[in-house]
This record gives C-alpha cells, sequence and structure tokens, in this order.
C-alpha cells in the first residue's frame, strides 16, 4: 500500500508553461506538506496545510498555488514555470499531536524546466 | 531564527562505525530528526529525540545535548546500503515548519 503518492513523477515542460502535481496520503493524516528540493540537495518547506487550511508559506512565489480539496489530497499548481524551478518537488504528512510528528515523504516529482 | 549545520560528505569503511554530526540553533525546541535519503529516493525516517541521551535503535543510534544545541548519529556495522544522504531535522513549535539540515552523503567502500 502506497502512503503518500505523487503524480507525476517526472515532468519536462517549457518555460511560461502551467503545470500541476498531485499528491495523496492514506494514512489518515491531518497535516500535509509541499517541499522543494534542489541541485544541491537542501530540502525546503514550501507549504504546510492543516485540514485542508494553509498554516505556513514560506515566501514562494504566488506562481506556486497549493489547493486542498480534502485532508487526504494536496495539489500544487505552478504557473509561468521558470528555468529555476527546476528540482524535485517532495509532497509529505504527518499527524501532528504535540511531539514526534514524524513525515512520511511521497516518491518525488522530478520538474526540468527547458 | 532556525540554523542548522552538518558536514557535506563523510566516507567510511564497510563494517566500521562512523558518526555524523549535526548542530542547530533554534528559537524553541521540539524535537530533532534524523531522515537518511538515498539518491533519487524521498526522505525516510530514522529516529527522533527530544530529551537528552542516546536513543538506540538497532545499528543506528542517535544521541542528543539540548543544552550544547549538538546531535550525532552513529552507524554501527556500516554496510554498503548505508552510502546515503542524511538530514538533521528540527521542525518549529507547533511542528507546522521544519528545517531540514543541508545533509551529510555518506559514502561507504569495501
Amino acid at each position: 500500500d502506497t502512503a503518500v503518492s505523487q503524480t507525476p513523477k517526472y515532468l519536462v515542460t517549457q518555460m511560461g508553461n502551467d503545470k500541476s502535481i498531485k499528491c495523496e496520503q492514506n494514512l489518515g493524516h491531518d497535516t500535509m506538506y509541499w517541499y522543494k528540493q534542489d541541485s544541491k540537495k537542501f530540502l525546503k518547506i514550501m507549504f504546510s496545510y492543516n485540514n485542508k487550511e494553509l498554516i505556513i508559506n514560506e515566501t514562494v512565489p504566488n506562481r506556486f498555488s497549493p489547493k486542498s480539496p480534502d485532508k487526504a489530497h494536496l495539489n500544487l499548481h505552478i504557473n509561468s514555470l521558470e528555468l529555476g524551478d527546476s528540482a524535485v518537488y517532495f509532497c509529505a504528512s504527518s499527524q501532528l499531536s504535540g511531539g514526534q510528528e514524524t513525515q512520511y515523504f511521497g516518491p518525488g516529482t522530478r520538474l526540468l524546466v527547458l | 531564527g532556525q540554523n542548522i549545520d552538518q558536514p557535506t560528505e563523510m566516507t567510511a569503511t564497510e563494517g566500521a562505525i562512523v558518526q555524523i554530526n549535526c548542530t542547530y540553533q533554534t528559537s524553541g525546541f521540539n524535537g530533532l530528526f534524523w531522515y537518511q535519503q538515498h539518491a533519487g529516493e524521498a526522505p525516510t525516517f530514522l529516529s527522533y529525540n527530544v530529551l537528552d541521551g542516546l536513543e538506540e535503535k538497532g545499528r543506528f543510534s542517535s544521541f542528543l545535548s539540548r543544552s550544547k544545541g549538538y546531535s550525532y548519529l552513529l552507524l554501527k556495522e556500516l554496510q554498503m546500503k548505508d552510502s546515503a544522504s542524511y538530514l538533521c531535522a528540527v521542525p518549529n513549535t507547533g511542528g507546522f515548519k521544519t528545517i531540514f539540515g543541508a545533509g551529510t552523503r555518506l559514502f561507504v567502500k569495501a
């Protein structure tokens, strides 16, 4: 059983295009995240959602618009793609309980903007 | 703010022991995580420390000193499959934002 799944796994597109990445978790978690991992392997938080509500927006350009239709899904839409958006995007989920909140990551979406 | 430092790369020999250090500065402490990430794959959970001391889990152990802002991950009886990046991570109070270190790439050689 896949805990956190993302589609697509690979995405190659031209500058200026609009694309979406989908994420689903079947762990029953309340909290979901989007991370960006660049070529230097730095994993950086972009957004956190809790029960479909946006909690954290880490000064991400507004070309990036997350949407959470329900607790199990957190999608990421990117408008007007730029070369610098090329990276691996990871979705993750966790169940916050005032202490340990292990994050479970999806397999990642490798985005290449040409 | 929050800041995490860990060495960029380490090399060790199969069967040996390696210690990966992490120092952090946070404005509140809510525990410290270690994740393992193999090349081309997602990070996976290894350990969590919130109290001072050593937590042992099989070949892997993690140590925390809150007063020193310091943790280490100890890997014993190294295997080739342990070649990966090891990420130190600290969540903020509330847990909605986790800061990850840049990761330590461990190369295990025969």
